[in-house]
């Protein structure tokens, strides 16, 4: 069965720095792999994804994520951080049958 | 372009009573239907998913059940609540099923006392 792994509960770093989200997948076919967002109380608003072809993603805000097959790592990140990017993030997984979510990172970034 | 509402957007109910919840979208035919739910801002749950009229699947058993009266309309429902069933509910919809970007709604918060 696939499943999403998220390794850290909680990401700090500060404003202007380099940010990275870590996700890992375990999937017996083709792996299709999201980024999702989320702000306080609202729904999860898609960042990116990954289905086939170039390896760097680039998607909304800035983000972008590296598909590395050898690694089953699908890591989210931005050059620059700005506070408001401090929000829980989500990866997902879809394998053609099924779509999981990760358990989500929340990522503070400080002034 | 597509939209997904959810309504209403906070909700407070008493143990036993029944609920409700909504889920329109607009902008596309016969999409893919989910209900989540996330308890205390962390992981999500599916509940239901629904690939078309009258078709329902269930992914947890529980107190609640869905139904999709109409090809873009998502209805959660509960006979008589419980303090469990407090929480964060979304719904989202896709165009197909695992392989596709699926896209949610801003979500109904549900306190149950």
């Amino acid at each position: 069965a696939q499943s999403v792994a998220q390794p850290e509960d909680q990401v700090n770093v500060a404003e202007g720095n380099p940010l990275t989200v870590k996700c890992t997948y375990s999937v017996s076919g083709n792996p299709y792999l999201f980024w999702y967002v989320q702000y306080p109380n609202r729904g999860l608003q898609f960042l990116l994804k990954y289905i086939t072809g170039d390896n760097l993603v680039k998607g909304s805000y800035g983000f972008e994520a590296e598909f590395n097959k050898s690694q089953t790592s699908f890591h989210l990140k931005k050059p620059s951080a700005l506070v408001s990017d401090s929000a829980l993030y989500f990866c997902a997984l879809g394998d053609g049958q099924n779509f999981v979510f990760g358990p989500g990172t929340r990522l503070s970034v400080l002034p | 372009s597509q939209t997904i509402h959810q309504w209403p957007a906070t909700l407070v109910q008493p143990v036993g009573s029944p609920l409700s919840l909504e889920c329109t979208v607009e902008g596309t035919s016969n999409p893919n239907l989910y209900w989540y739910r996330q308890a205390a801002g962390r992981g999500l749950q599916l509940l239901f998913y629904s690939v078309g009229i009258g078709q329902i699947s269930s992914e947890v058993p529980q107190n609640l059940s869905a139904s999709r009266p109409q090809d873009r309309q998502f209805i959660l429902s509960s006979k008589k609540l419980l303090l469990s069933d407090s929480g964060f509910y979304l719904c989202a919809w896709s165009v197909l099923t695992s392989a596709d970007t699926q896209y949610f709604g801003p979500g109904t918060r549900l306190t149950v006392l």
